[in-house]
């Protein structure tokens, strides 16, 4: 069983709908979570970064993080097709230093 | 602010040569940490290097290093070139002054081996 998993997808919505991504992790020493997106041959882009549990916002997007259920989600309101690429999770135990463990991303979709 | 910037942007070597990717962090940032990211394995984190030493490292081989430099930019090396090490090798730095903190992605190298 890998450490952080995720539905590899690919995940198909029309324009406007909300989307759900989800990771689920093993390690319960994990303490800080960030979700990335890649477009195809790009380098990730950081779009939330999260430490514990509980609830952030930023615009169209919600990360949450149930540490008892060891799961993390992300949300897009009002989705759009600049929105399709590879969504990546990440997470630190926070003991020392930068050494994140990824999830195999999943990819989305949003056709017009 | 300028991003991350990696070069070069793409190589291509044959089996047994070595190569040396260079990595500039963001403006301020001293931690640098290098990944490799393949279809079959995804994201895997290779070492971290913050203030001119090697902080963490991953479950790679030793034909994998690094190092840093007195103005945080770095260099990774991979000696003895396999197949197997046609990848993006993506950098990524990070203020770190109290834990883990956000990490900046650069475009990455596709490093590709014949």
């Amino acid at each position: 069983q890998k450490e952080v998993e995720q539905d590899p997808g690919p995940l198909s919505v029309p324009e406007g709908a909300i989307v759900s991504l989800n990771c689920t992790y093993s390690n319960s020493a994990f303490q800080y979570f960030m979700w990335y997106r890649q477009y195809s041959r790009k380098g990730p882009e950081l779009l939330m970064y999260t430490y514990s549990s509980g609830n952030k916002e930023d615009g169209r997007f919600t990360a949450q993080v149930d540490k008892s259920s060891k799961y993390i989600s992300l949300f897009i309101r009002d989705s759009q097709p600049s929105d399709s690429a590879t969504y990546l999770c990440a997470m630190n135990e926070g003991s020392y230093g930068q050494n994140f463990v990824f999830g195999p991303g999943t990819r989305l979709s949003v056709l017009p | 602010k300028a991003g991350v910037t990696q070069t070069p942007r793409y190589l291509i070597k044959t089996r047994g040569q070595q190569v040396t990717l260079s990595c500039s962090p963001i403006s301020g940032h001293r931690s640098v940490s290098w990944y490799q990211q393949t279809p079959g394995q995804g994201l895997q984190f290779l070492f971290e290097y913050f203030s001119e030493t090697q902080r963490n490292k991953g479950n790679f081989p030793g034909r994998f290093s690094g190092r840093q430099f007195s103005n945080s930019r770095s260099e990774m090396n991979v000696s003895t070139l396999e197949l197997g090490d046609s990848a993006l090798y993506l950098c990524a730095s990070s203020l770190d002054r109290t834990g883990p903190y956000e990490q900046y992605f650069g475009p990455g190298t596709r490093l590709t081996v014949t």
